[in-house]
């Protein structure tokens, strides 16, 4: 099972709309809601920030939204804000029938300008 | 507010062992999946393995099929990795991380592990 695709880098404004894609295959993403995203700040551990393709748990801004299309799940910041400067990963589950159980993107450098 | 603390991380040589714990609190460990993801230097997530609530299922990524074992024990709120026949692949920072509705959901804050001679 190979790594979901992601951009490696993306960059935006203050205030600003950005969007990471991840793209999988129709073993994984195309197959289950289980799609989830995690922010990583320097030195710290990853935080869950969307779940199941678009819930967000409780205390996440509401600036984050996630969303699915065929076999690409996408992640949205809206009103890009300093502190959202991070690697972002997405995830998938693959199913038990697999080697692999769950498969993460290469991750993405989001650069707040 | 879950609590995770890995320990047991460290230097190992090419072949060796080592064993991860990690201590959960403020949280009702017995009734939850546990996984670990390691994170090798300036690379992405991998997950590793996982535990079912009561032990009795675990899954393991290819790579460590064989050589890791993932166990828990609910009496102490704990999580282990052991890890043996390690390679220079195997160097990361290992997560601990539960697992609850197909996510992952808390992390500790990780325990590296160098695998050089």
């Amino acid at each position: 099972q190979s790594a979901l695709t992601q951009p490696a880098s993306v960059s935006g404004s203050p205030g600003q709309t950005i969007t990471i894609s991840c793209t999988g295959t129709t073993s994984d993403i195309g197959r289950f809601i289980y799609v989830s995203w995690y922010q990583q700040h320097p030195g710290k551990a990853p935080k869950l920030i969307i779940s199941e393709v678009s819930n967000r748990p409780s205390g996440v801004s509401d600036r984050f939204s996630g969303s699915r299309s065929g076999n690409t799940a996408s992640l949205t910041i809206s009103g890009l804000q300093a502190e959202d400067e991070a690697h972002y990963y997405c995830c998938s589950y693959t199913g038990s029938g697999t080697s692999t159980l769950w498969i993460f993107g290469g991750g993405t450098r989001l650069t707040v300008l | 507010e879950v609590q995770l603390a890995e320990s047991g991380g460290g230097l190992a040589q090419p072949g060796g062992s080592l064993r991860l714990s990690c201590a959960v609190s403020e949280f009702t460990f017995s009734a939850y999946w546990m996984s670990w993801v390691r994170q090798a230097p300036g690379k992405g997530l991998e997950w590793v393995a996982n535990i079912k609530e009561d032990g009795s299922l675990q899954y393991y990524v290819d790579s460590v099929k064989g050589r890791f074992t993932i166990s828990r024990d609910n009496a102490k709120n704990s999580l282990y990795l052991q890890m043996n026949s390690l390679t220079g692949e195997d160097t990361a920072i290992y997560y601990c991380v539960t697992h609850s509705n197909w996510r992952f959901d808390s992390w500790g804050q990780g325990t590296l592990v160098t695998v050089s001679s």
